[in-house]
């Protein structure tokens, strides 16, 4: 049950738009289409952005997007605010449980 | 509106033992599978643990595996995890988090509660 790896950081300016990389194994994200993301906030519980690779919860903007090719998944941030700059996991189903990522830093600058 | 309350944590000796308790409302609890999520001080997300709505199913990472047990008591609306033999890298806020859907679909948690600290330490 190895994390996931994600870029520690990315960073972005206003309105624009930047992808989030989260790489596991045919065990895990490639196996199954049960990738989710998850944004924290410090101090905060996380909340759910992203689920089924590609679904949103209800309440999430659209501007934020979810894919997957093989053993990697991706979360888009389009239109980039000051509100999105924040921790985000990417989490994925495996056959003993779930597994997280080990999170990126979003800096809007 | 659904609430998730955790309770239950502490400071701890390293050997010691702990129980956590959450109790749900806003939903029906025993239709849906229920995890235990921690976070170490400045680190990431780790999942610890998941139980089935009826309780049958449990599931353990590797790192707590026969050390914690999770439980459920529906007609509570409790969800809880017991922690023995607690060491100092089990330190971390627990969260109690509810599983979005059931079956194939769904798997991801989309109701947190506002997390307990568990510390470790002599």
């Amino acid at each position: 049950q190895s994390a996931l790896t994600q870029p520690a950081s990315v960073s972005g300016s206003p309105g624009q738009s930047i992808t989030i990389s989260c790489t596991g194994t045919s065990s895990d994200v490639g196996g199954y289409n049960s990738v989710s993301w998850y944004q924290q906030h410090p101090g905060k519980a996380p909340k759910l952005m992203i689920y089924d690779v590609s679904k949103w919860p209800s309440g999430v903007s659209n501007r934020f997007s979810g894919s997957k090719s093989g053993n990697t998944a991706s979360l888009t941030i389009s239109g980039l605010q000051a509100e999105d700059e924040a921790d985000y996991y990417c989490s994925s189903y495996t056959s003993s449980g779930f597994v997280f990522g080990t999170g990126t830093k979003v800096t809007v600058l | 509106e659904v609430q998730l309350l955790e309770s239950g944590g502490g400071l701890v000796q390293p050997g010691g033992s702990l129980r956590l308790s959450c109790v749900v409302s806003g939903f029906t609890f025993s239709s849906y599978a229920m995890s235990w999520v921690r976070q170490a001080p400045g680190k990431g997300l780790e999942w610890v643990s998941a139980i089935s709505g009826s309780g049958v199913g449990t599931y353990y990472a590797d790192s707590v595996r026969g050390r914690f047990t999770i439980s459920r008591d529906n007609s509570k609306n409790t969800l809880y995890l017991q922690m023995n033999s607690l060491r100092a890298e089990d330190t971390a806020v627990y969260y109690c988090a509810k599983r979005l859907l059931t079956g194939t679909t769904g798997r991801a948690f989309d109701y947190w509660g506002q997390g307990t600290l568990v510390t470790v330490s002599s």
